[in-house]
């Protein structure tokens, strides 16, 4: 298995411009997580799905941000328009069907708002 | 809600030291518990979790945790630390079936361990 598979793993863009971040989780995996890291704030939580639905989006921090998974293999994360505070490496997650069982995390995406 | 705290931020210990990173949970029931490694630039990668059973767990590398639950704790350790061991180590709680976040896994602040040769 090629594990979850994230693109870009760099992004460098102007502020005001919309960006996309993509994610393929493991197949067969129910469970997909995106997760922000920056130093103040440490891994934050911002939405997750299962099958397909989305669970908790009370970690997107505002309608500059929306999330979609349109089917079992991808998801899209996107910031429309983007400011330099979202710059960030954002990660993506999957975890069979149960989230007790942890999750495997793609290598993410490094996100530069400039 | 659960949560996690990792009190140290960061950790020296030379080559060949024991090492043990702490973390301390919130939960209202037994939780799932785990240990992430990152290193620079990478994603975090599991180490070890806890489900039930036999409260010590063996993981990747060499690692192996505690849960004591009198304690709420779930602490790493390692006999002897390689050079290699140098990243940030993440302590996470999840919650079991019922729980109102079932699914999500809680991310502590992680520690960051500095190996001195």
């Amino acid at each position: 298995d090629a594990g979850v598979i994230q693109s870009p793993r760099h992004e460098v863009t102007e502020m005001g411009q919309e960006v996309t971040l993509r994610c393929k989780p493991i197949s067969g995996h129910d469970y997909l997580f995106w997760y922000r890291q920056t130093m103040m704030r440490g891994l934050e939580l911002l939405i997750y799905f299962n099958n397909n639905v989305p669970i908790d989006d009370s970690g997107m921090p505002e309608d500059r941000f929306s999330a979609k998974m349109p089917n079992a293999s991808f998801s899209t994360l996107k910031i429309q328009p983007s400011e330099p505070r979202d710059s960030a490496v954002y990660f993506c997650a999957s975890s069979p069907r149960q989230g007790g069982t942890g999750y495997t995390f793609g290598s993410g995406t490094r996100l530069t708002v400039v | 809600a659960q949560s996690v705290t990792q009190p140290d931020i960061h950790i020296t210990v030379s080559e060949g030291a024991s090492l043990e990173l702490r973390c301390n949970y919130s939960y209202g029931a037994t939780p799932y518990l785990f240990w992430y490694v990152q290193s620079p630039g990478q994603g975090l990668q599991l180490l070890l979790k806890y489900f039930s059973g036999d409260t010590l767990v063996q993981g990747i590398k060499g690692f192996e945790a505690e849960f004591k639950r009198s304690q709420s704790s779930f602490n790493l350790r390692k006999p002897s630390v390689h050079w290699s061991d140098a990243a940030e180590y993440f302590c996470a709680v999840g919650a079991r079936a019922g729980g109102t976040s079932y699914g999500k896994l809680t991310f502590g602040q992680g520690t960051i361990l500095t190996v001195h040769p």
